[in-house]
C-alpha cells in the first residue's frame, strides 16, 4: 500500500538554526515525491518536487530510495518559513495522478 | 484567471440535508481532483477527472457522494444525507497533463460543518 509518514506533528526551531522535516514513504516502484506547504490563511502550494532537484526558498530535499525517505532541509531557518508542510507521493505511474499525503508537520520558527 | 476557485467557502448544514460544492479549475487544466481534509490529517483523495471523464474514485467516496464535471470545466461534489462524520475541508485541485509538470494547484477549500 502507498503510504507517507511524517513522524513529527510539530517542529520548533530558532531563527538561523538548521531545519529537517522528515518524510518516509512506502511505494512499490519509482516514486514521484513532493513537498507542499501551507502558510497561514493561504492555500496549499507546491514547494518542490524531487525530480527537479531545485532549491526553493533555500529548501532542498533528496530522495533516498534505500531508506525510502525524502526529508526536507534548510540550513538556516527564517521566521517566514513557519507553516504547515506536507510530504506527498504521486499514486500512479503515468503522472498527474492523485497524491497521497502525509499528516503534515507544523514548523514554527522562533525569533 | 486567478487560480482554482471553490464555492461556497463555508457551509453549515443539518444532518440529513444534501449539500453541493463547486470547483472552478484553472481554465486550461484538463485534470481536476477532489480531496477531503479533516483536523490533524493531510488531504485524502476522493476522486478525479480527465476532462469530463471520472477516472478514479477512492473507497472513501461512499454512495452518498457524487461528483461530476459535465463539460470538462467546472466540477460539482454533492453529498446526500449528510452525516456528522462528513464535516471536513473539501479541497479541489487541478493540473495539466502531458507537460511533465505534475504540479497540482489547489483551491482555498470549502469547509463543511454538519450539525
Amino acid at each position: 500500500a502507498q503510504r507517507v509518514t511524517q513522524p513529527e506533528k510539530l517542529l520548533s526551531v530558532f531563527k538561523g538554526a538548521p531545519v529537517e522535516l522528515k518524510c518516509n514513504y512506502s511505494y512499490s516502484g519509482s516514486p514521484e515525491l513532493f513537498w507542499y506547504v501551507q502558510y497561514s490563511r493561504q492555500r496549499l502550494q507546491l514547494l518542490l518536487r524531487h525530480i527537479s532537484r531545485e532549491s526553493i526558498k533555500g529548501f532542498t530535499a533528496d530522495l533516498n530510495k534505500g531508506e525510502t525517505s525524502f526529508h526536507l532541509k534548510k540550513p538556516f531557518a527564517q521566521e517566514e518559513d513557519s507553516a504547515m508542510y506536507y510530504c506527498a507521493l504521486m499514486s500512479g505511474r503515468s503522472g498527474n495522478t492523485p497524491l497521497v499525503f502525509g499528516k503534515g508537520t507544523r514548523l514554527s520558527v522562533i525569533a | 484567471d486567478t487560480g482554482v476557485s471553490q464555492n461556497p467557502r463555508h457551509k453549515i448544514t443539518k444532518r440529513g440535508q444534501n449539500v453541493t460544492f463547486r470547483c472552478d479549475p484553472i481554465s486550461e487544466h484538463n485534470r481536476l481532483y477532489w480531496y477531503r481534509q479533516t483536523l490533524g490529517q493531510g488531504p485524502e483523495f476522493l476522486t478525479y477527472f480527465q476532462n469530463e471523464a471520472q477516472l478514479e474514485k477512492s473507497r472513501l467516496l461512499s454512495d452518498r457522494f457524487s461528483a461530476e464535471r459535465p463539460k470538462g470545466s467546472f466540477s460539482t461534489l454533492e453529498i446526500q444525507r449528510t452525516e456528522q462524520g462528513d464535516s471536513a475541508m473539501y479541497l479541489c485541485a487541478s493540473s495539466l497533463s502531458g507537460t511533465g509538470s505534475y504540479e497540482q494547484y489547489f483551491g482555498p477549500g470549502t469547509r463543511l460543518t454538519v450539525t
